[in-house]
């Protein structure tokens, strides 16, 4: 069945360092979104990509696209301890009504 | 703009017991909402799609007489978790999307609620 997986799936980091998280899909995706979700909360969108190759930026998030539209990154550059969470990407089913949430990475920042 | 709400944000019941879920969209008509789990450390795993005056769409393996989902109104969908026994404590979270705007990217963003925490005892 469809897939959705993200690597690494815990990166521990110490502030000032950049990360970036890996989203793989087994099919070609029409669009993906990118949340995060803080210790205790609930997924907040951050981005949605559509085009094939996009790359967004938001602040010092940056947000790629693959080509092929089976894959996507999200990288940090200078981590916060403000970043800390588990950032999960998600795509469309084939229906496209509902999406997919990637296994999620779960970032630490240390001070 | 885009706030969803769900009531209550934390319940501990008995085993056995019916427990009822509710989550609205405070500033916004949603025809669809989401309800997905969420076990401690694991990614969010979608239960059903819950579509306004019409039936539920269920996901392979969640049953629906377990987990029943009413979405009477375009601001409102419930989701009632019968008998709950303690395997069902969860992280439940209810999700929305925009009415009207399918197929924008707007309309395909979904706007979570802040989530209910069940354990069953």
């Amino acid at each position: 069945g469809q897939q959705v997986m993200q690597i690494p799936q815990y990166q521990h980091v110490q502030e000032g360092e950049d990360f970036t998280t890996y989203c793989n899909s087994s099919t070609t995706l029409s669009n993906i979104q990118w949340y995060k979700q803080r210790p205790g909360g609930h997924p907040v969108f951050l981005i949605q990509l559509v085009k094939s190759g996009e790359v967004k930026k938001q602040k010092r998030l940056t947000f790629q696209f693959g080509e092929a539209k089976k894959n996507s990154s999200l990288h940090i550059t200078a981590t916060q301890t403000t970043d800390v969470g588990t950032y999960f990407c998600a795509g469309p089913m084939r229906t496209g009504n509902q999406f997919y949430f990637g296994t999620g990475t779960s970032l630490t920042v240390i001070p | 703009g885009a706030v969803v709400s769900q009531h209550p944000s934390r319940v501990i019941c008995k085993s056995g017991t019916s427990v009822k879920i509710e989550c609205r969209s405070l500033d916004f008509q949603a025809t669809t909402m989401f309800w997905y789990r969420q076990f401690p450390k694991q990614s969010l795993m979608l239960m059903a799609t819950s579509n306004e005056g019409s039936k539920a769409t269920y996901e392979q393996g969640v049953e629906k007489d377990k987990f029943l989902i009413n979405h009477a109104s375009l601001t409102l969908s419930t989701l009632t978790v019968t008998s709950a026994h303690p395997e069902d404590s969860s992280f439940y979270i209810c999700s929305a999307r925009v009415a009207g705007l399918f197929g924008s990217p707007k309309g395909e963003t979904q706007y979570f609620g802040p989530g209910t925490r069940l354990l069953v005892l």
